[in-house]
């Protein structure tokens, strides 16, 4: 059973940066994508970006240029930093892996709340 | 970037009935790349549907993906109480992927 476990600080203040590990355990999967999803409060979900089995990453251009995914394949850890974040950037956030091996499969993290407040 | 809209914003029925949610792209969805999701308060969402039409593995079968282009709908035939909950859109066919606002489904 392929279980996502996220972890990282919740509380920021305006100019710092964000930082979140998703660690994925208890299974093996080839072809996958990782995505990083936010939800601000009261507004809809917002795709971050992703990154694939061999590294290949794909960013929301309005992220872009504060935005890196990272992958150890080693650890099966995938990591989030967003830069420079402003109270905009208050979300709970979300990493879910999809890959596909005859059926195709969606695994969330349980979802982390950051909130930025001077 | 493709805006998606969802409709109804709310759609209210009672256990055992059909329900049938709408998503409209701004524009044509690449391989009509559409997913949905369904949401429960406080929890992560679960995925659906991928590809407009295909269920993700375990899935029960009264959930059912349709449509291409810029209109695609999800349909849950003979709701179950655990199916009342917010239903989100995605669209993963252009380079920014992007979500619908959800429609939210609830017992009447």
């Amino acid at each position: 059973q392929v279980q996502l476990q996220q972890w990282g600080a919740g509380l920021l203040k305006p100019s710092e940066t964000l930082s979140l590990t998703c660690d994925v355990y208890g299974g093996s999967f080839s072809n996958y994508y990782l995505h990083w999803i936010r939800q601000p409060p009261g507004k809809r979900l917002e795709w971050i970006g992703e990154i694939h089995q061999f590294g290949d990453t794909k960013y929301n251009p309005s992220l872009k240029t504060r935005v890196t995914i990272s992958a150890d394949t080693s650890k099966n850890q995938f990591s989030l930093r967003l830069r420079s974040v402003t109270a905009a950037d208050t979300a709970v956030y979300y990493c879910f892996l999809f890959y596909c091996d005859g059926g195709c499969h969606g695994h969330w993290g349980q979802g982390a709340l950051v909130t930025v407040s001077s | 970037e493709i805006v998606l809209t969802q409709s109804p914003g709310t759609l209210s029925l009672s256990p055992g009935e059909g329900a049938t949610l709408s998503c409209r792209a701004s524009q044509s969805v690449g391989r009509n790349y559409v997913a949905w999701f369904q949401q429960k308060p406080g929890q992560p969402p679960r995925l659906l549907i991928h590809g407009a039409s295909s269920r993700a593995t375990g899935i029960p079968d009264r959930f059912r993906g349709s449509g291409s282009g810029t209109d695609f709908t999800l349909t849950i035939s003979r709701l179950e109480p655990e199916d009342f909950a917010v239903y989100h859109c995605q669209q993963y066919g252009d380079s920014h992927f992007t979500f619908g606002q959800g429609t939210k489904l609830e017992i009447k």
